[in-house]
């Protein structure tokens, strides 16, 4: 079964300080995501990666990086870390082109002070 | 662009209410749907995937059809129980991504 997990689970930091976000996939997906989660929202998509090497922007990329070194790891990067940015993040990955289900991890809770 | 509307943002029932979620989705081509549920503290996870307008996808005593249409999906069960309270998104496949309805949360009375 379909293995995804993140790293730290809950976060606290201060306004304008660097957070990452740490994802781990332990199924050979090519695909990788991350999303944030806000009440009203529903899921909105950040940055993804195709494999090793890629990133994309999602919707709201805006404040965030995203770094693909390996198949298995995906990070996401609040260099400059704001309020508005308090969130649930959560992370997915997926197998080859598209259609095919998203496996997610159980999510960060990330506070921004 | 393609699109997913969700507008039941809260559904109430007792148990052994029968449950009717609707989408509403814009593509110009064949879509792929899928409805993911989500339990508290934890991550989406999919429930049911639909690739073929008018035939029923089913798991765990869900289902799900597409009506290409009137351009909807719905997800539906004969008689919900309190383990299926949970916010249930629908969605549907654009390329590599996934566009996401809004989710509904299913609240079950005791």
């Amino acid at each position: 079964e379909a293995a995804v997990t993140q790293s730290p689970r809950n976060k606290v930091a201060v306004t304008g300080g660097k957070v990452t976000l740490s994802c781990n996939q332990t199924n050979n997906h090519n695909n990788m995501y991350w999303y944030r989660q806000d009440t009203g929202h529903g899921l909105r998509l950040i940055h993804y990666s195709y494999g090793a090497g890629s990133t994309e922007k999602g919707d709201i990329p805006d404040g965030y990086k995203a770094s693909r070194p390996s198949q298995e790891n995906f990070s996401l990067i609040l260099e400059l870390a704001t309020p508005s940015q308090t969130s649930v993040y959560f992370c997915a990955s997926g197998g080859g082109l598209g259609g095919d289900t998203q496996y997610f991890g159980p999510g960060t809770r990330l506070l921004v002070l | 662009g393609d699109s997913v509307i969700q507008m039941q943002g809260q559904v109430t029932l007792s148990e052994n209410d029968f449950l009717f979620i609707n989408c509403t989705y814009s593509t110009t081509g064949y879509p792929t749907l899928f409805w993911y549920v989500q339990y508290s503290g934890e991550g989406p996870q999919l429930l049911l995937q639909v690739t073929t307008a008018n035939n029923k996808g089913s798991s765990r005593g869900f289902e799900a059809t597409y009506d290409k249409g009137t351009t909807s999906f719905h997800l539906q069960k004969t008689s919900v129980q309190e383990i299926d309270s949970a916010v249930y998104y629908c969605a549907m496949r654009e390329n590599y991504q996934l566009i996401w309805g809004s989710g509904t949360k299913l609240i079950i009375k005791p």
